[in-house]
């Protein structure tokens, strides 16, 4: 499709438990890209993807975190034993190549952890 | 609702105005600035775009201005509508990493 699809639009964690996130990209976009929102402000920048591969990580923060896009499978973010400060909006983006104008943003994933 | 963004920049246009929105970026090697547009629950929309060997760029009813001797860069909405209303951020990159750097979003806010 020509959306960047995030599931699910809300998720609810009690603190140290996991979460997940879910992002297909753009069909034929290589790039895919992880950002962090907070207070619908700030953005920070995790991780990207060409294809499965890591781009770069230098984004993500090294304990909890974890990355991945397989094939045929959307790419996912996950978080283990979630802290209070994880509560953010997650939005991912696929882009064809590095060229900015096929750089789409998905709708987001808002993250509460109670 | 969402009690975000409550010290957001909020510049405040009448309808029909022009607006114009600032921002400065803080890496001097950047070679491409981006601004988007966020409404609420949604997540950032393309405006337009600008490469370092440019000083401006036009788009429908947009126009991005790049002064790299201050780092300074700035987005003008002429003849501003309702529908304008929302969060606007600008983005910097370079040629060596895909990764965004995201200024300090400004809330435009647009009166009837």
């Amino acid at each position: 499709g020509e959306e960047v699809a995030q599931t699910p639009k809300h998720l609810v964690r009690g603190e140290g438990q996991k979460a997940k996130l879910y992002c297909a990209p753009i069909k034929g976009h290589s790039y895919v890209f992880w950002y962090q929102q907070v207070l619908k402000n700030e953005f920070k920048f995790l991780i990207s993807f060409q294809n499965e591969n890591v781009f770069d990580e230098t984004g993500m923060p090294k304990e909890r975190f974890s990355a991945k896009c397989l094939p045929n499978s959307p790419c996912s973010l996950e978080i283990q034993a979630t802290k209070l400060e994880d509560s953010a909006v997650y939005f991912c983006a696929s882009s064809h190549d590095r060229a900015l104008y096929g750089y789409t943003f998905g709708s987001g994933t808002r993250l509460t952890v109670v | 609702g969402e009690s975000v963004g409550l010290h957001l920049p909020t510049l405040s246009v009448q309808e029909g105005d022009n607006s114009i929105i600032n921002c400065a970026y803080s890496n001097s090697a950047s070679d491409y600035f981006i601004w988007y547009k966020q409404e609420s629950g949604k997540g950032p929309q393309f405006i337009i775009d600008i490469r370092s060997n440019m000083d401006k760029r036009q788009g429908q009813r947009v126009t991005v201005l790049l002064n790299k001797t201050v780092k300074h860069l700035s987005l003008q909405i002429a003849a501003t509508q309702p529908g304008d209303s929302a969060v606007y951020f600008c983005a910097e990159g370079t040629g060596t990493a895909s990764k965004l750097t995201f200024g300090t979003g400004t809330r435009l806010q647009v009166t009837l």
